[in-house]
């Protein structure tokens, strides 16, 4: 079955601590993108990466760091710069071209710092 | 730019109640259309899109029209059950753009037995 898997699904951080979650997606999409989402609010954009060995800045990039050394990964570390991150964090991906094209979804990392 | 207001939440209704979540957007290009459904604990998924103006998108008893000339793309349910519990978003996306959509902030619906 295609789709996104995201790893682990709860994590826990001690303050001053770097993690990584995991993002795996095998639909062949050209882009992946990370969201934040805190209780309450909407989805707010890490990074996004539409091509190999490059990605960009989303509205709330401060503290985080991707890469996107394969077409299928795109693995999110929480910096210890990162001065709130506890939240649920939603990796997605989608085709280019075309003007409708659909977000699929992971089933999401929730992330508790201690 | 591009923004999508929604209804606030929580939209609280009983079983077998009519449902209408409102959405209404702005775009500087024509865009294209979606709803999203998060339950809880999960990834968002798609429940329908509509591509362009009149285009009603349906799926799971669920259906939203494309008006352009409201600039609107309101969720409606005529037969709401408490497994459709969840948070609801709209969404845009433009062509022809950077791919990344713009969603509204989300509507959490409770329904009752």
């Amino acid at each position: 079955d295609g789709g996104i898997t995201q790893s682990p699904k709860y994590l826990f951080r001690k303050e001053g601590q770097n993690v990584t979650l995991s993002c795996e997606q095998n639909l062949n999409h050209d882009a992946m993108y990370w969201y934040r989402q805190d209780p309450g609010q909407g989805l707010r954009l890490i990074y996004y990466s539409q091509i190999v060995n490059d990605f960009q800045k989303g509205d709330i990039a401060e503290g985080y760091s991707v890469s996107r050394e394969k077409k299928e990964s795109f693995p999110l570390t929480v910096t210890s710069a990162q001065k709130n991150p506890t939240a649920f964090y939603l990796c997605a991906s989608s085709t280019l071209g075309g003007g409708a094209n659909e977000q699929f979804f992971g089933p999401g990392t929730r992330l508790t710092v201690l | 730019g591009d923004s999508v207001t929604q209804m606030e939440g929580p939209v609280t209704l009983s079983e077998e109640a009519f449902l209408t979540i409102n959405c209404t957007y702005t775009a500087t290009g024509y865009p294209s259309l979606f709803w999203y459904v998060q339950y809880p604990g999960e990834g968002l998924q798609l429940l329908l899109k509509a591509t362009k103006a009149d285009d009603k998108g349906s799926n799971k008893g669920f259906e939203a029209t494309y008006r352009k000339e409201t600039t609107s793309f309101h969720l409606e349910k005529g037969s709401v059950q408490v497994s459709d519990s969840a948070v609801y978003f709209c969404a845009l996306l433009t062509a022809g753009g950077s791919y990344i959509p713009t969603f509204g902030r989300g509507t959490s619906l409770i329904v009752h037995p």
